[in-house]
Order: structure tokens, then C-alpha cells, then sequence
């Protein structure tokens, strides 16, 4: 199997506190990890890939002091918004890649859902 | 840059009915290619995959297959049920690319009684 779990599902915070969201490979190994963010009816746009180990690289336009990404191991990446603000108010979803001949692709978690007050 | 281009939605078809979402793609390479699909309130979970010419994925009815003279990856279900109702996501990882995902823009599929 390949399973990714992300904890909380959803959250609620007021306006300047700071949120860490957690992703999860359950029963593989993932040497890179990625964060993505949705809006409503929309597509998942990429904010960054997290590498174990290394720096995260982000996209443009992403602000890596805002969105702060950690992968401490084979098995853990956290998204950490800081100081958070309406209009962060989001769908985050992590994937993480799972690499092999028959299996190179990524894997979803079921997502967060951050509601900023 | 390489690209994903899908059919606008939504789609609304009734149970039974045949059903076809268009995918066609761009890449410099021999990109593997995917259909994600999001239920709501969830996140994405694979549905199928091919990782090179002519090769047909499928899973649950669904199928697509990996035409690189037309660069297409179609998904078709002969016989769609209610529960097939979610956002369907046609996305690409270039080899070499950093295992990074290109996705479509999604295309909602809703299926009525």
C-alpha cells in the first residue's frame, strides 16, 4: 500500500497564531514530500517541495517565512503557517513521492482544512 | 514548459451513461501520466497511471490509455454510477523532473439519478 495521513483534517485559528500541519508517509519511506494549496474549484497549486534533510525549495511567489516546511525524517514533512491571516484560509494538501518501477508516483493526504478568524 | 490541458467542466451525465473526459498534454520529454480523482472534502487519491506509449491504465471501469502521437490520455468509464460523482484531475511527472506533478485544471463530474 501506499498511505498518507495529515493531521489535523481541519483547523480553526484566530488571526496571528500559527498553525503546523502534519503529513505522514503511514507504510513507505518518501525522500520528498510535497505541499500543495486548493481553492475552492480549483486546482492544486504547488507551494513547495520538501526534500528529508535539505531545505524545502518553494515555488514563486511563495513565501518561505510565511509557509514554513520541516521534514525531519523518511517518514514526516510539516507545513507550519505563521502568524496566519483570513486570506490564508485554505485546502492544504501534502503528497508524498513513492518511487519504484511500478510504483513512481506521488500520494495524496486526505488534506487540512485551515479556517482563519 | 510542459502543460495539462482538460476538458472544462462540469459534466453532467445520467447513471449508466458513457462517459469521456479529454486530456491532452505538452512535455519536452517521456512524461508518466495520471488521473487523480477528489471526492469532496477530500484530498486526491490516484485512480490510474501509465508510464509510457500505448500502455492502458484502469481501475475501478475507468481506463485511459497513453496515445503519444496525439500526446492524449482520455479517461473513459462505459457505465457511470452516482457515486462517480467527484473533481477528476489529469496530471504528468516528467522523468528527470524532480518527481513533480503537472495537473489540468480538474474537471467536475456529476452523475444523476
Amino acid at each position: 500500500g501506499a498511505v498518507v495521513s495529515q493531521h489535523p483534517s481541519w483547523v480553526i485559528c484566530k488571526s496571528g497564531t500559527s498553525v503546523k500541519i502534519e503529513c505522514r508517509s503511514l507504510d513507505f519511506q518518501a525522500t520528498t514530500m510535497f505541499w500543495y494549496r486548493q481553492f475552492p474549484k480549483q486546482s492544486l497549486m504547488l507551494m513547495a517541495t520538501s526534500n528529508e534533510g535539505s531545505k524545502a525549495t518553494y515555488e514563486q511567489g511563495v513565501e518561505k517565512d510565511k509557509f514554513l516546511i520541516n521534514h525531519a525524517s523518511l517518514t514526516l514533512s510539516t507545513l507550519t503557517v505563521t502568524s496566519a491571516h483570513p486570506e490564508d484560509s485554505s485546502f492544504y494538501i501534502c503528497s508524498a513521492y513513492k518511487g519504484g518501477v511500478s510504483t513512481d508516483t506521488q500520494y495524496f493526504g486526505p488534506g487540512t482544512r485551515l479556517t482563519v478568524l | 514548459g510542459d502543460s495539462v490541458t482538460q476538458m472544462e467542466g462540469p459534466v453532467t451525465l445520467s447513471e449508466e451513461a458513457f462517459l469521456t473526459i479529454n486530456c491532452t498534454y505538452t512535455a519536452t520529454g517521456y512524461p508518466s501520466l495520471f488521473w487523480y480523482v477528489q471526492y469532496p472534502g477530500e484530498g486526491l487519491q490516484l485512480l490510474l497511471k501509465a508510464t509510457k506509449a500505448d500502455d492502458k491504465g484502469s481501475n475501478k471501469g475507468f481506463e485511459a490509455t497513453y496515445r503519444k502521437e496525439t500526446t492524449s490520455f482520455h479517461l473513459e468509464k462505459g457505465s457511470v454510477q452516482v457515486s462517480d460523482s467527484a473533481v477528476y484531475f489529469c496530471a504528468l511527472i516528467l522523468t528527470g523532473g524532480g518527481n513533480k506533478l503537472t495537473f489540468g485544471t480538474g474537471t467536475q463530474l456529476k452523475v444523476e439519478l
